[in-house]
C-alpha cells in the first residue's frame, strides 16, 4: 500500500465548474497535510496546509481533513482554464518533528474552457 | 526578497561523469530539503540537511550520492559516476530555522539532469 495515494486522473472538468481532488494516507499518525499545485516543467507551489479536522478554505480553494478515514481532499471551486496543472497531496509522517514530505503521484486536472 | 535558487536549471552528463547540484536557500532560511522526481513518479524525499548537519538521508540511494550544506555557501547534492536512472528533476526546499511541522516549505525552481 502507497503511503499517500491518489487518482492519476486526468480529472477534466468545464471552466465555472468544482473540481474535487481526493487523498487517503497510510499512516493514521500523520498530523500535517499540503496540496500543491505543480505546473508542467515547474516547480511545486503552495496551495493549501491542513492540520486539523474539518475545512479550511482560502479563496476558491477549500481543503477537508478527515483523520479518522485518514482523507483529505481539495475543492476548487470557479474552475479556471490556468487551473489546469498536476495536484500534490503531501503528508507529513507521523513522529516526525521536521517537514519531510512524502507526496502522492499526482491527479492531473484539465479544466476545458 | 530572492526566493530559493537552484543552479544550474538543466545539467547534462554522460554516463561515468559527476553531476553537481547546487542549492541557496531563501534568505533566513537554514533547513534545506532535497526532493527527486523521476519521470512520470511523484516527488520523492532524498535529504534533509541544516547547516554542517545531515539530520536525515533516508531517501538517498545509498551509493554515488552524497549531499552537504556548509556553514558558507550553498547545499551540494552530488552524484558520481551518474547513470541514465539518475535523470530527473531535483528539486530543493527550504524553511525557517526554527522546526515545526507546520512551517512552510519554499522549493526552488529545481535542476532537471539528463545523463547520456
Amino acid at each position: 500500500q502507497k503511503e499517500v495515494e491518489q487518482n492519476s486522473g486526468p480529472l477534466s472538468v468545464p471552466e465555472g465548474a468544482i473540481a474535487s481532488l481526493n487523498c487517503t494516507y497510510s499512516d493514521r499518525g500523520s498530523q500535517s497535510f499540503f496540496w500543491y499545485r505543480q505546473y508542467s516543467g515547474k516547480s511545486p507551489e503552495l496551495i493549501m496546509s491542513i492540520y486539523s479536522n474539518g475545512d479550511k478554505e482560502d479563496g476558491r480553494f477549500t481543503a477537508q481533513l478527515n483523520k479518522a478515514s485518514q482523507y483529505v481532499s481539495l475543492l476548487i471551486r470557479d474552475s479556471q482554464p490556468s487551473d489546469s496543472a498536476t495536484y500534490l497531496c503531501a503528508v507529513i509522517p507521523g513522529g516526525t518533528s521536521y517537514g519531510k514530505l512524502t507526496f502522492g503521484q499526482g491527479t492531473i486536472l484539465t479544466v476545458h474552457p | 526578497n530572492a526566493g530559493v535558487m537552484q543552479n544550474p536549471r538543466h545539467l547534462v552528463r554522460r554516463r561515468g561523469q559527476e553531476a553537481r547540484l547546487r542549492c541557496s536557500p531563501m534568505k533566513g532560511h537554514s533547513h534545506v530539503y532535497w526532493y527527486r522526481q523521476l519521470p512520470e513518479e511523484g516527488l520523492k524525499f532524498m535529504v534533509y540537511l541544516q547547516k554542517e548537519n545531515i539530520i536525515d538521508e533516508s531517501g538517498m540511494p545509498k551509493e554515488r550520492f552524497s549531499a552537504e550544506f556548509p556553514k558558507e555557501g550553498p547545499s551540494i547534492l552530488r552524484i558520481q559516476q551518474v547513470v541514465r536512472g539518475d535523470s530527473a528533476a531535483y528539486f530543493c526546499a527550504s524553511s525557517p530555522p526554527v522546526i515545526q511541522i507546520t512551517d512552510t516549505q519554499y522549493f526552488g525552481p529545481g535542476t532537471r539532469l539528463t545523463v547520456l
